[in-house]
């Protein structure tokens, strides 16, 4: 089964600092990747997701950006970080296939999360 | 423009009793349902999931029901435990084949299972 780790769990940083979260995964190879951000009062809400090495989609426009440098390395970055982008930030991974048993639905594997605050 | 609608942010229920999460969505593609529990500072763990060929998916205590005519999904969970307080997120996806998944998810109901 696929172990997904993400860090820092929790971050401050000020308004104008860089960022940078990453995320590995264990337990399975060419995995498809994703960023999801929950924002207060919100649910949650895809920011990037990635077929493989050096392949990024972008669902939203927005202050970040990410890369996959290695099949099971993803990390999401900021040059310059703005108020709005406090949250709290998902990786998560999935099997080329997606199936889950029986129904073939695409069932995404979660990461703890990485809270973070921009003061 | 949200593809998926939990209108309810929350729900009390007594111990014991059922609990009914409801779920609506506006996406005539989508194929496949999930629901998905998060508690606190953790990430979403999968729940159970239905596709549209099928109208109930029971898996123990959790049972997923879906009326594709109305565009609606239900998740039952009977009987309810404190421990099934969290946030359950419905979430939902078209068909695929190879190549990249995407779910689209709800604003979540947040359960409080009352001992």
């Amino acid at each position: 089964s696929q172990t997904i780790h993400q860090w820092p769990a929790t971050l401050v940083q000020p308004v104008g600092s860089p960022l940078s979260l990453e995320c590995t995964v264990e337990g399975t190879s060419n995995p498809n990747l994703y960023w999801y951000r929950q924002a207060a009062g919100r649910g949650l809400q895809l920011l990037f997701y990635s077929v493989g090495i050096g392949q990024i989609s972008s669902e939203v426009p927005q202050n970040l950006s990410a890369s996959r440098p290695q099949d099971r390395q993803f990390i999401l970055s900021s040059k310059k970080l703005l108020l709005s982008d406090s949250g709290f930030y998902l990786c998560a991974s999935s099997q080329e296939w997606g199936l889950a048993g029986h129904s073939g639905a695409n069932v995404l594997t979660f990461g703890a999360g990485s809270r973070l605050t921009v003061l | 423009d949200q593809q998926v609608k939990q209108n309810s942010p929350s729900l009390s229920v007594q111990e014991g009793r059922i609990s009914i999460l409801n779920c609506d969505y506006t996406n005539s593609m989508f194929d496949y349902f999930l629901w998905y529990k998060k508690y606190p500072a953790e990430g979403p763990t999968f729940l159970i999931s239905i596709s549209s060929i099928k109208d109930k998916n029971e898996d123990g205590r959790f049972t997923v029901f879906l009326n594709k005519s109305a565009k609606h999904l239900s998740l039952h969970i009977v009987p309810s435990q404190p421990g099934d307080s969290a946030v359950y997120f419905c979430a939902a996806s078209p068909y695929s084949g190879a190549g990249s998944y995407q779910l689209t998810f709800g604003k979540g109901t947040k359960l409080s299972v009352i001992p």
